[in-house]
């Protein structure tokens, strides 16, 4: 168990909608950073929190958002659902930002 | 732009061989190389990693080698087991200088099968 948990595990969404996916960071690590695994594909970066402030972010339109509160845990917005956005969005946490990433297992979301 | 090439797509080796991932890296900037470990349904799991100054690391029957002149990683499994049948990835940290803030850029993966 790496201590990074998310929720929910499944989702199922209608194209159009807005998504709230959540993570909770091990214990301590103040960077967050969310990927996006397409079926068969490697994890794409999204964006990365640290100390509640985004400070990078990976090729994704406006519309994939995030938060990270002050217990470091984390949000990712999704709006205006689009099918390509059917995948395993996963949230990794590290101590610092260049140490080991522990990631959760990931939310399987599906649009429909 | 960065890039991690990864090596074969597909593996299949009998129980009590060795299995080796090959990947390339393209930004001379990384200095961290982990590996994770995915099985079905599960989040990436952390195996091993090596950083930019170490040419070589092992725990157990895995390690890894990196040529950072080269560019490249490569990850040795043996004695394989059934139970390390999964898909491997390998990634790259790389400082990102326009944000100050480091990233992972993973292959694409390799299936591992090992067959009794």
């Amino acid at each position: 168990e790496t201590g990074v948990t998310q929720s929910p595990t499944h989702l199922i969404k209608t194209r159009g909608q807005q998504v709230t996916l959540r993570c909770s960071s091990q214990s301590g690590h103040n960077t967050v950073s969310w990927y996006q695994q397409a079926l068969g594909q490697g994890p794409q970066f999204i964006f990365q929190y640290y100390r509640e402030e985004e400070n990078g972010r990976g090729n994704f339109p406006p519309r994939f958002s995030g938060l990270q509160f002050p217990n470091y845990s984390s949000e990712l917005n999704v709006n205006a659902l689009e099918l390509d956005d059917s995948a395993l969005y996963l949230c990794a946490s590290r101590l610092r930002q260049n140490t080991e990433a522990f990631f959760g297992q990931g939310t399987r979301l599906t649009v429909v | 732009g960065e890039n991690v090439e990864q090596h074969p797509s597909t593996l299949s080796v009998q129980e009590g061989d060795s299995a080796v991932i090959k990947c390339t890296y393209s930004d001379s900037a990384s200095n961290y190389f982990p590996w994770y470990k995915q099985e079905l349904g599960k989040g990436p799991q952390l195996i091993i990693d090596i950083r930019s100054n170490v040419g070589e690391k092992k725990d157990q029957r895995i390690a890894v080698t990196l040529n950072k002149t080269a560019k490249h990683f490569s990850l040795h499994i043996t004695e394989t087991q059934p139970e390390d049948s999964a898909v491997y990835f390998c990634a790259a940290n790389t400082l990102m200088f326009s944000g100050g803030y480091n990233k992972l850029i993973f292959g694409a993966g390799t299936r591992l099968a090992v067959h009794p």
